[in-house]
């Protein structure tokens, strides 16, 4: 079967580093995606891992580990504009995005 | 690049009237579009797929005769929630593929909030 998990909720300091974390399960894998969702708003892409290893973006990072079916988001510098939900998907054999609940990040002064 | 457009950006309507929402890709032609409901708290949930040309393929549990679409060209899939009921009220979001670009990226529109009274 397929699954993905990821923490509920998160609660972080501004200027502090943040790692969100994300589990999948699948039989079939084409990467795995981070998206960023502010309240009342449509998801925006941050990241995609096909590959195991880190991926550096700016103030973001993400990690992938294929054979352990976790994928870390990795926020650095925290801003209070990063107070929002954190979507982790991976794509599957057919190409169609499994979706985690996402994580809710609440950044506090 | 990749940018996705929706239309309306909020609709309140009446029950049992029809309601269009728009999905455009503006800067790329995207042979896929997806079509998302996302419920307050929670995570989005895929309705269907939309492939230009073609029927699209409804997700189980997604009545295709109540949410209609249509992917009649590679910048425009169209959602008609038709007969509308208040249980329809949500964030539906649509998103688009670029095939141009080698990961399957999905770029969303903005998002369409339906409120039926």
């Amino acid at each position: 079967g397929q699954n993905i998990d990821q923490p509920t909720e998160m609660t972080a300091t501004e200027g502090a580093i943040v790692q969100i974390n994300c589990t999948y399960q699948t039989s079939g894998f084409n990467g795995l995606f981070w998206y960023q969702q502010h309240a009342g708003e449509a998801p925006t892409f941050l990241s995609y891992n096909v590959l195991d290893g880190l991926e550096e973006k700016g103030r973001f990072s993400s990690f992938l580990s294929r054979s352990k079916g976790y994928s870390y988001l990795l926020l650095k510098e925290l801003q209070m504009k990063d107070s929002a939900s954190y979507l982790c998907a991976f794509m599957d054999s057919n190409y169609q995005l499994i979706w985690g609940a996402g994580t809710k990040l609440i950044i506090k002064p | 690049g990749a940018v996705v457009s929706q239309h309306p950006s909020w609709v309140i309507c009446k029950s049992g009237t029809s309601v269009k929402i728009e999905c455009r890709s503006l800067d790329f032609q995207a042979t896929t579009m997806f079509w998302y409901r996302q419920f307050p708290k929670q995570s989005l949930m895929l309705m269907a797929t939309s492939n230009e040309g073609s029927k699209a393929t409804y997700e189980q549990g997604v009545e295709k005769d109540k949410f209609l679409i249509n992917h009649a060209s590679l910048t425009l899939s169209t959602l008609t929630v038709t007969s509308a009921h208040p249980e329809d009220s949500s964030f539906y979001i649509c998103s688009a593929r670029d095939p141009h670009q080698q990961r399957e990226t999905q770029y969303f529109g903005p998002g369409t909030r339906l409120l039926v009274l």
